[in-house]
């Protein structure tokens, strides 16, 4: 079965630091990738997705990640963080089944990483 | 005004107790799915289904049963025989290939 390994559990930066969080994935085939977040007191909501082309995809709120099959990663980074993007967010795997694109039909998530970000 | 809700938000239940989790979507979707969370553990998928009338087990699926008798609804229902029910949950639905998933607001369930 597939799995998805967050790297950290909890980041604290302050305002206007860099973010990268780390994604790593287990599946051998085409997969498609989201960033998920979760803002406090509110739904999971999708940051962005990758399904294929450009590997370096970007998303709402100035958040881009990359796509490095190589390494089965997808990293999530934004250049200067604000205390509103404190949150949970959430890698997500969705494995392809075939050239067509047909999905397996569900995703995998990881654990979760917490963003702290102080003012 | 499209989108997933739960109800209720909070739920109190004496253990040994069935307790079902609604779940009502009016995006058209296909598929729809429960999850649970909890900290440190990300999403961990429970049951899924792509079409009325079928559903998949996910991951972590003793303890839990569904049905899928009308597109819009996908009910949970949390059974006496799952050992640990105090958790927080989520509903979503996509499209058939899950092009991306929407969530509803969760139902956080205390089991005591």
């Amino acid at each position: 079965a597939q799995s998805v390994s967050q790297h950290n559990h909890h980041v604290i930066l302050s305002e206007a630091a860099s973010l990268e969080l780390g994604c790593n994935y287990s599946y051998g085939g085409t997969v498609n990738l989201f960033w998920y977040v979760q803002y406090p007191g509110q739904h999971l909501q999708l940051l962005l997705k990758y399904f294929s082309g450009d590997p370096l995809v970007k998303g709402i709120k100035g958040f881009e990640a990359e796509f490095i099959k190589s390494k089965f990663s997808f990293n999530l980074r934004k250049p200067s963080v604000q205390w509103s993007d404190t949150a949970e967010y959430f890698c997500a795997v969705n494995p392809i089944a075939n050239a067509g694109g047909t999905s397996y039909g569900k995703l995998t998530f990881g654990q979760g990483t917490i963003l702290t970000v102080h003012p | 005004d499209g989108g997933i809700t739960q109800s209720p938000k909070y739920l109190f239940r004496k253990e040994g107790q069935n307790v079902t989790l609604s779940c009502e979507q009016n995006l058209n979707h296909d598929a729809m799915y429960w999850y649970r969370q909890d900290p440190g553990q990300g999403l961990r998928l429970i049951y899924y289904s792509q079409i009325v009338n079928d559903f998949q087990k996910g991951d972590i699926a003793e303890g839990y049963s569904v049905s899928r008798e009308k597109k819009e609804s996908f009910p949970l229902t949390v059974t006496s025989a799952q050992k640990n029910p105090t958790a927080f949950y989520l509903c979503a639905s996509s499209t058939w290939q899950v092009d991306e998933q929407y969530f509803g607001p969760g139902t956080r369930l205390t089991v005591t």
